[in-house]
């Protein structure tokens, strides 16, 4: 079944550590994107990226890098300039040509220790 | 600027009663509007979805929402709550297809017995 595969589930981040997180898609979907969720705050966009080789920062890229080298793949990088990392990662694709919708991953919880 | 604002951030509803959370939305022209749940820990399911056409939309799960462009508003209802609908739930907006969706900060329902 298609779908849309975060990894890993849980993360955990000494202070001053890259960390990667995993998103793949087999939906054949022309856009990605990434949210950061902390309670009470909804769901705020990191980046996003509508073809391949090429992304867009959202609201709150500061501390964050993304790439996007194949339709499938859009990893989220956390640098250490993320001075507040802990919180739960949501990755989403769609078609650009329509509008029905994201479908999202399961998601990341990221803490840092 | 686009944005969406759930004015109630806990709502607490009887098993049977019926139930209705609050959207509203602020953009200019009419907006890609979307409903969507999610369980603790989990992604983000899409519940249902307004573009054009009837403004009384249909979803999964026996909900329901009306679009009414005078008040800028997309609630979301459903007639008669099971204790599995308890959950978060998020209502948000897009300009366009494949452009990045604007979420609100959520309602938590939670269902008693």
């Amino acid at each position: 079944d298609g779908g849309i595969t975060q990894s890993p589930k849980y993360l955990f981040r000494k202070e001053g550590q890259n960390v990667t997180l995993s998103c793949e898609q087999n939906l054949n979907h022309d856009a990605m994107y990434w949210y950061r969720q902390d309670p009470g705050q909804g769901l705020r966009l990191i980046y996003y990226s509508q073809i391949v080789n090429d992304f867009q920062k959202g609201d709150i890229a500061e501390g964050y890098s993304v790439s996007r080298e194949k339709k499938e793949s859009f990893p989220l990088t956390v640098t250490s300039a993320q001075k507040n990392p802990t919180a739960f990662y949501l990755c989403a694709s769609t078609r650009n040509a329509e509008n029905y919708g994201y479908t999202f991953g399961s998601g990341t919880r990221l803490t840092v220790v | 600027a686009q944005s969406v604002t759930q004015p109630d951030i806990h709502i607490t509803v009887s098993e049977g009663a019926s139930l209705e959370l609050r959207c509203n939305y602020s953009y200019g022209a009419t907006p890609y509007l979307f409903w969507y749940v999610q369980s603790p820990g989990q992604g983000l399911q899409l519940l249902l979805k307004y573009f054009s056409g009837d403004t009384l939309v249909q979803g999964i799960k026996g909900f329901e929402a009306e679009f009414k462009r005078s008040q800028s508003s997309f609630n979301l209802r459903k007639p008669s709550v099971h204790w599995s609908d308890a959950a978060e739930y998020f209502c948000a907006v897009g300009r366009q297809a494949g452009t990045a969706l604007i979420f609100g900060k959520g309602t938590t329902l939670s269902v008693s017995s």
